[in-house]
């Protein structure tokens, strides 16, 4: 069954620390994944997508992630956090077999503590 | 700026009455999408659209329909709400394709007594 496992489920971290999040798929073919951010009160926003080419991509905010196809991961890091990145990350993945509907992770929790 | 509009940001309604939850779009977008928020759970997906009178189910259709009767309004449709149904629902759209981003509403908080 196609699937989307987000291995944290809630991350401490002081300002200035850096940050990984860890995402992993399990989908048949070729994917497009995906990492949305939900801060308190406010909607779901994109943070950064990847369909094809360079497997590090960059998004909005310092937030990066890296597509690595032999590990089915995609994971969200970002080098040094602030109090303002305190929200909840969503990884998702679409696949044509799944007919690009996307199927999100349960989500990390992130609180950043001054 | 896209626009997607819940037409509730908060409603309480009984069991077994039928609920119907409304979402529009300002932008033309081919899919449309229904997902709820649960703790713990993240987003599951209950129905999507990909062109007006066209639906699909998602992941726990169980218990809700949808309505595509015009492209940019999708409504949600809780046969006999149960209290299982409590919960966060968000409606989303987007352009066609697997690489377009989702568009989200704010979300209508739904408590089934």
């Amino acid at each position: 069954a196609q699937s989307v496992s987000q291995h944290n489920h809630h991350v401490i971290l002081s300002e200035a620390a850096s940050l990984e999040l860890g995402c992993n798929y399990s989908y048949g073919g070729t994917v497009n994944l995906f990492w949305y951010v939900q801060y308190p009160g406010q909607h779901l926003q994109l943070l950064l997508k990847y369909f094809s080419g360079d497997p590090l991509v960059k998004g909005i905010k310092g937030f990066e992630a890296e597509f690595i196809k032999s590990k089915f991961s995609f994971n969200l890091r970002k080098p040094s956090v602030q109090w303002s990145d305190t929200a909840e990350y969503f990884c998702a993945v679409n696949s044509r077999n799944s007919g690009y509907a996307l199927n999100f992770g349960k989500g990390t929790s992130l609180l950043v503590t001054p | 700026d896209v626009k997607v509009t819940q037409s509730s940001r908060y409603l309480v309604k009984r069991t077994g009455e039928k609920v119907f939850l409304e979402c529009v779009q300002d932008m033309d977008h081919e899919n449309m999408f229904w997902y709820r928020q649960d703790p713990g759970l993240g987003l599951r997906l209950i129905y999507f659209s990909y062109d007006v009178k066209m639906k699909e189910k998602g992941d726990i259709p169980e218990g809700y329909s949808v309505s595509r009767e015009k492209k940019e309004r999708f409504s949600l449709i809780l046969e006999s709400a149960s209290t299982n149904q409590t919960s966060m629902y968000l409606c989303a759209s987007s352009w066609t394709g697997g690489t377009e981003k989702l568009f989200f509403g704010s979300g209508t908080q739904l408590s089934v007594l």
